[in-house]
């Protein structure tokens, strides 16, 4: 069985350009999560869906970030437009249900320059 | 404000010894607490996970200790492995689902 998989491995974008960040969960995981870890820090979460809703967003930093589920299957997020202070290693996660395991991606990592 | 910390960044242990690593949480209202492995290039690896009914579990070479009193977690590993060599998270979640709480990471050594 595939693990969760995310795309691009490395992105390298300038300021105020877009990036748009791809998730694919595990097969029949409803519950996607997505985290953040900024270089030096721990590993902070961004937002959860279950199927194809929002169920807790208030790690996301402000409204330059977009997160979409459509379908309740692969997940994206978009940041519109970057700033600096965006740049780290954005994790996916899936789980089964909320109260199972949470399996992580590879990760993206986002340089802006 | 909530948090989950850990005590050491850096961590270098022989090959063949044991490794201890240790995390304090601050927020009592947890009861599910979770290592991950993560090696270079790749995202955070489950390893073990522990509910606070109980106060220690044991897997394959790995052990978590859970100490309430004094809001301490830690991670033994018997006879490390260059394998080993990774930073190790601990997080937390409140009720077992959602969102989780890590804590800085510390990073594993393991000379050969």
């Amino acid at each position: 069985e595939a693990g969760v998989t995310q795309f691009p491995s490395h992105s390298v974008i300038e300021k105020g350009q877009t990036v748009t960040l791809r998730c694919d969960p595990i097969s029949g995981h409803d519950n996607l999560y997505w985290y953040r870890r900024v270089m030096g820090k721990e590993i902070k979460f961004l937002l959860h869906f279950v199927k194809e809703s929002k169920q807790d967003e208030s790690g996301m930093p402000n409204n330059r970030f977009l997160a979409e589920r459509t379908g309740g299957t692969y997940s994206t997020l978009k940041v519109q437009p970057a700033e600096l202070e965006d740049s780290g290693v954005y994790f996916c996660a899936s789980s089964t249900d909320r109260s199972d395991t949470q399996y992580f991606g590879p990760g993206t990592r986002l340089t802006v320059l | 404000g909530e948090s989950v910390g850990l005590h050491l960044p850096t961590l270098s242990v022989q090959e063949g010894d044991n490794s201890i690593i240790n995390c304090a949480y601050s927020n009592s209202a947890s009861d599910y607490f979770i290592w991950y492995k993560q090696e270079s290039g790749k995202g955070p690896q489950f390893i073990i996970d522990i509910r606070s009914n109980m106060d220690k579990r044991q897997g394959q070479r790995v052990t978590v200790l859970l100490n309430k009193t004094v809001k301490h977690l830690s991670l033994q590993i018997a006879a490390t492995q260059p394998g080993d060599s990774a930073v190790y998270f601990c997080a937390e979640n409140k009720y077992q689902g959602g969102k989780l709480i890590f804590g800085q990471g510390t990073e594993l050594s393991v000379k050969p």
